[in-house]
């Protein structure tokens, strides 16, 4: 079955810069895009970048672009958010999520990884 | 960006009950709209795919509808389980885009 595993969060002072990992089991994870979405406290959904099966793309949220950077790896079946500039308005519980192809939708996540940008 | 208005924002229902949740689009997506329900301190989890199709192990006490702009939840006989937090979501172009979730209390 399918299994996604985030990894990385933590509390990070202003400024400052954070590698998120998400380690993925279950399916032929090189055939399949990934995306970050993310989930401030108390508030909702908030999708933050997405990286294409064979890696050749990368699409960002305006709110991350230019900071965040989605990466993956298919020998270690992961992908990354490398993050930096980090303020006050990054924190929240980061996902990972598996597109589905066809129609492009996040069909399985994982339990979320929790960043606190805080001094 | 396309903005996605879920209403309402909260309800309160009954077990047994027949509960619908709106999802309107500002512009077109055709059928690209997902549902995902999330209970407190998990990851959502996907429960309806292209507007209608139900995820596999979803109950079918869950429905979808609609098309273009406009979209439904609909949960016929609401169960103990049910109660958390749904949210719409359209994939017809990026950014990916959520509504803002609708909470089903007791």
């Amino acid at each position: 079955q399918v299994h996604l595993v985030e990894s990385g969060g933590g509390v990070v002072q202003p400024g400052g810069s954070l590698t998120l990992s998400c380690s993925a089991s279950g399916f032929s994870f090189s055939s399949y895009g990934m995306h970050w979405v993310r989930q401030a406290p108390g508030k909702g959904l908030e999708w933050v970048a997405f990286i294409r099966y064979d890696g050749g793309s990368d699409y960002y949220a305006d709110s991350v672009k230019g900071r965040f950077t989605i990466s993956r790896d298919d020998s270690k079946n992961n992908i990354y958010l490398q993050m930096s500039r980090l303020s006050a308005e990054d924190t929240a519980m980061y996902y990972c999520a598996k597109d589905s192809i066809a129609d492009s939708y996040f069909d399985f996540w994982g339990q979320g990884t929790l960043v606190t940008v805080s001094s | 960006d396309i903005q996605m208005t879920q209403s309402p924002s909260s309800l309160s229902a009954s077990v047994g009950d027949r509960v619908t949740i709106t999802c309107r689009a500002s512009q077109t997506i055709s059928a690209y709209l997902h549902w995902y329900q999330q209970k407190p301190g998990k990851a959502p989890k996907l429960l309806v795919y292209s507007t209608y199709s139900l995820q596999n192990g979803v109950p079918s006490r869950f429905s979808g509808s609609g098309s273009g702009t406009d979209f439904t939840l609909t949960i016929s006989g609401l169960q103990p389980e049910d109660f958390a937090t749904y949210y719409c979501q359209q994939s017809y172009i990026l950014p990916r885009t959520f509504g803002r979730g609708t909470k089903v209390e007791i």
